[in-house]
């Protein structure tokens, strides 16, 4: 089936620093990737959709600056916080859709990032 | 807009008994609909899904969910619970309109009792 790896799982950075997280299809190609941003016990807020070899569509209230996305390949999509604070401390996860949609969203298991 | 409610904020089961998740749904097309587990620190796990076809979906661990159009609902059900079920629910809609993006519903946090 349909796999989705996200890297790394876990990071704890300085304040002011950048931090890049990556999310790969493994055995399919992913037109469409999303991020996601989960805070302690609550639900998922769809922070960004990146589409192979385009921009990447924000979603109201993200900084597009802060959080930059990329998905230069039909496999890989990665999101950089740049000049992270501890306000950012939180659980990003990422999906992908496949070419077409025959697995439907496939999620990665999570990056746990700390900002100290 | 498309968006999801989980009415139960927390549900507690006996191990052994069934369960029934709630999940209601608004979306203006035909609708994709999932369910996914998450246990403490970790990703989402897909326990299933349905796009279209037979109403009454089968998903991984014993769980089956039924979509059901006329009340806007994709409950999640399973007949009989063991301790490894308690986890967090999530309830999610996408589809081809709106980009394809997934909304999800606030979840439902499953404790099962010995």
């Amino acid at each position: 089936g349909a796999v989705v790896s996200q890297h790394p799982s876990w990071v704890i950075c300085k304040s002011g620093t950048s931090v890049k997280i990556e999310c790969r299809s493994l055995d399919f190609q992913a037109t469409t990737m999303f991020w996601y941003r989960q805070f302690p016990k609550q639900s998922l807020m769809l922070m960004a959709t990146s589409n192979e070899g385009s921009k990447a569509t924000y979603e109201q209230g993200v900084e597009k600056d802060k959080f930059l996305i990329n998905h230069a390949s039909l496999t890989l999509s990665t999101l950089t916080v740049t000049s992270a604070h501890p306000e950012d401390s939180s659980f990003y996860i990422c999906s992908a859709r496949d070419l077409e949609g025959a697995y439907g969203y496939t999620f990665g298991s999570g990056t746990r990032l700390t900002v100290v | 807009a498309q968006s999801v409610t989980q009415p139960d904020i927390h549900i507690t089961v006996s191990e052994g008994a069934s369960l029934e998740l709630r999940c209601n749904y608004s979306y203006g097309a035909t609708p994709y609909l999932f369910w996914y587990v998450q246990s403490p620190g970790q990703g989402l796990q897909l326990l299933l899904k349905y796009f279209s076809g037979d109403t009454l979906v089968q998903g991984i661990k014993g769980f089956e969910a039924e979509f059901k159009r006329s009340q806007s609902s994709f409950n999640l059900r399973k007949p009989s619970v063991h301790w490894s079920d308690a986890a967090e629910y999530f309830c999610a809609v996408a589809g081809n309109t709106n980009a394809g993006k997934s909304t999800f519903g606030d979840g439902t946090t499953l404790t099962v009792k010995p």
